[in-house]
């Protein structure tokens, strides 16, 4: 078990240019998980898959962004025409199905500055 | 909806003397109750969590927490601060079972402790 891992830990970027991030769960979790960092924030919840079906979207993810996880193992997070609003750490975390409290497990996080 | 608030985003403390994070919770539902912590530029490690059963929650490294519906908190504590626990700390609320385990944050309290 190697734990949630996550590529590239840090990527600069021009605005308007794309970014796409990967990840990859702990093997057999079901559930996958994006959340956006900013400075000085807690987490906040973007998406989860359950499997390869995308089951919530918050409304913090615009049009821009479009998450996959295509196999129902690692899962890609594109960003599409960046703006520096977008500058942040974006975690990945993965769990086993609901019951009995499973614990979600974070990444070491990408960073993301759009300059 | 839920939601965390952490009070004070900054506690200092001496090595040694006793650690004491904040935590209040909303909730509809009965929660499931998280703290992280995050070290500088890395993802987030758990330290415990309440889902049912002894309000008094142990965690690594000498954390614990304790559940208290009464006054809807779950207060992080450790006896005794180390240097190497100096770090932000996040405290979280999710659904439980009933829900799908998105977890809610809080602004965060980073811990200094000096020497």
């Amino acid at each position: 078990d190697t734990g949630v891992s996550q590529d590239p830990r840090h990527k600069i970027t021009k605005r308007g240019q794309n970014v796409t991030f990967r990840c990859d769960p702990i093997s057999e979790h079901n559930r996958l998980y994006w959340y956006r960092q900013t400075l000085g924030q807690g987490p906040e919840f973007l998406t989860y898959f359950q499997n390869e079906a995308q089951l919530e979207k918050s409304r913090l993810l615009s049009d821009r962004f479009s998450a996959e996880r295509p196999k129902g193992s690692f899962s890609t997070l594109e960003i599409q025409r960046t703006e520096q609003g977008d500058s942040a750490m974006y975690l990945c975390a993965s769990s086993l199905l609901p019951g009995s409290g499973n614990t979600i497990y974070f990444g070491e996080g990408s960073w993301l500055t759009v300059v | 909806a839920q939601s965390v608030t952490q009070l004070g985003s900054h506690v200092s403390v001496s090595e040694g003397a006793l650690v004491l994070l904040r935590c209040n919770y909303s909730s509809s539902v009965p929660p499931y109750l998280f703290w992280y912590v995050q070290y500088p530029n890395q993802g987030l490690q758990l330290l415990l969590k309440y889902t049912t059963g002894a309000t008094l929650v142990k965690g690594i490294n000498g954390f614990e927490a304790e559940f208290k519906k009464s006054e809807t908190s779950f207060h992080l504590t450790k006896p005794s601060a180390h240097m190497s626990d100096a770090a932000e700390y996040f405290c979280a609320v999710s659904e439980g079972d009933t829900g799908f385990q998105k977890l809610v944050f809080g602004t965060g309290t980073r811990l200094l402790v000096s020497p």
